[in-house]
């Protein structure tokens, strides 16, 4: 079965520092990948999504930036830190078009809290 | 672009009670999918029941059932005998089906249920 994995599970960053949220899938091959961020009393939004290694694509410009070195591996990254940055980040998959298990469904890894003080 | 919206900001019934949570979406597409989406105090995102739009029959998982009007984009979520552990924010989301699920889901703003013993 495919599971996801995501950390830190809880970060403190002062304004300025850099960042790196780590999200792993296991069991699966060439999914598509998703970091989104839910800020404190609202909705999730999409900041990246990425279809293979090396492409990803930005929904929101923003300070943040994503890479995906493995073809199972996203990498959520920030040089320098913003008290808006703070929020709850989830990483989160889908198989491809095609494949036969969890298609066109999107699951969810257990989060990042991110407080930037 | 799509839009989701949920227009119950909370909603509160008895433990053993059933309660509908309502969503409406607007879009252009004919073939999307359509999500609901558990997530309680551990903020882990969990998958509750997930529709095909093109499948006339609701989507039922156990005591979670959904009432989808395709012609008046309303997906509301049913849930018979309520338990304690419903309690939690539940989002509806929208995921169009061209583009293999590459541009995520698109999520409304969250019903806090809250179940009362």
């Amino acid at each position: 079965s495919q599971t996801i994995h995501q950390w830190p599970a809880t970060l403190v960053q002062p304004v300025g520092s850099p960042l790196s949220l780590e999200c792993t899938v296991e069991g699966t091959s060439n999914p598509n990948l998703y970091w989104y961020r839910q800020a404190a009393g609202r909705g999730l939004q999409l900041l990246f999504y990425s279809v293979g290694i090396g492409q990803i694509s930005s929904e929101v410009p923003q300070n943040l930036s994503a890479s995906r070195p493995q073809d199972r591996q996203f990498i959520l990254s920030s040089k320098k830190l913003l008290l808006s940055d703070s929020g709850f980040y989830l990483c989160a998959w889908t198989n491809q078009p095609g494949q036969k298990t969890s298609g066109n469904t999107i699951y969810f890894g257990e989060g990042s809290w991110l407080t930037v003080v | 672009a799509q839009t989701v919206t949920q227009s119950q900001p909370e909603m509160s019934v008895q433990e053993a009670e059933t309660v509908t949570l309502s969503c409406t979406y607007d879009t252009s597409e004919s073939n999307y999918y359509l999500f609901w989406y558990k997530q309680p105090p551990s903020r882990q995102m969990i998958l509750v029941i997930r529709q095909e739009a093109y499948k006339q029959q609701n989507a039922t998982e156990n005591r979670f059932s959904v009432n989808f009007q395709k012609a008046a984009k309303s997906f509301s979520l049913k849930i018979s005998d309520s338990q304690l552990g419903d309690t939690a924010m539940y989002f509806c989301a929208f995921m169009k089906h061209s583009g293999g699920g590459a541009d995520g889901l698109t999520f409304g703003k969250g019903t806090h249920l809250i179940i009362q013993p």
